[in-house]
């Protein structure tokens, strides 16, 4: 089973507003990253979150992560048609266990 | 600075015969990862090379698949005897060290007819 599974599995929204992904997973890690993919080709890394930090800004993202309901959530505020995408984030198995793994992913459609 | 690059971009093979797929990580990253991603799913991973240590085969789904890295640089993934449900996007990427942020090269769609 995944380690990471993103929540919605599609969403669509307004350009403007803002888009939610959330991020679940079962074990303890050492850090959780989220990517971004374009029309299935190569992943795009937006940000890293370590486990002792609590929250992360990147520009229009806000990352939240939270160790105790091990969970995460994505914010893209004043969305943008560019930001049409699928988001993934991975999660490690912690101490002594680096290996990635990636959720299935949210795909997001931004409509003009 | 010049990216991941993968080659060829698409590649389409009848079932049963071997490809090649290649990946050149960026310059200096000592760390090489192999993903397969079917259609609308999320990334497989497939083998993973650190350095000079042994690599990590762990998600080769079968002894058909093999990938080398020589010169702790440019990586081959070969699959044997293609199948078609070997049909999907795989994706290479590198990174500095270990399993911290990692650069996607654009992929290589292989369809096995």
């Amino acid at each position: 089973s995944q380690q990471g599974e993103e929540d919605p599995q599609a969403l669509s929204i307004q350009e403007g507003e803002n888009a939610t992904m959330n991020c679940s997973y079962k074990t303890s890690i050492n850090n959780l990253q989220w990517y971004r993919q374009n029309s299935g080709r190569g992943l795009v890394h937006l940000i890293l979150i370590r486990s002792n930090e609590r929250e992360k800004h990147s520009g229009r993202l806000r990352v939240t992560l939270d160790t105790s309901k091990k969970s995460s959530s994505l914010l893209i505020t004043a969305s943008r048609a560019a930001d049409t995408a699928s988001y993934f984030c991975a999660t490690d198995g912690g101490f002594g266990n680096e290996k990635l793994t990636f959720g299935t992913g949210t795909r997001l459609t931004i409509i003009p | 600075g010049a990216g991941v690059s993968q080659s060829p971009s698409n590649k389409v093979t009848e079932k049963g015969k071997d490809v090649e797929l290649r990946c050149d990580p960026i310059s200096g990253h000592t760390a090489l990862y192999w993903y397969r991603q079917s259609l609308g799913q999320g990334l497989e991973f497939l083998i993973y090379f650190q350095g000079n240590s042994a690599p990590d085969k762990s998600g080769l789904p079968s002894d058909r698949f093999s990938a080398e890295r020589t010169g702790g640089s440019v990586s081959t993934l070969t699959i044997q005897r293609t199948q078609q449900e070997d049909s999907a996007v795989y994706l290479c990427a590198s990174s500095p060290r270990g399993w911290e942020t990692q650069y996607f090269g654009p992929g290589t769609r292989l369809l096995v007819l």
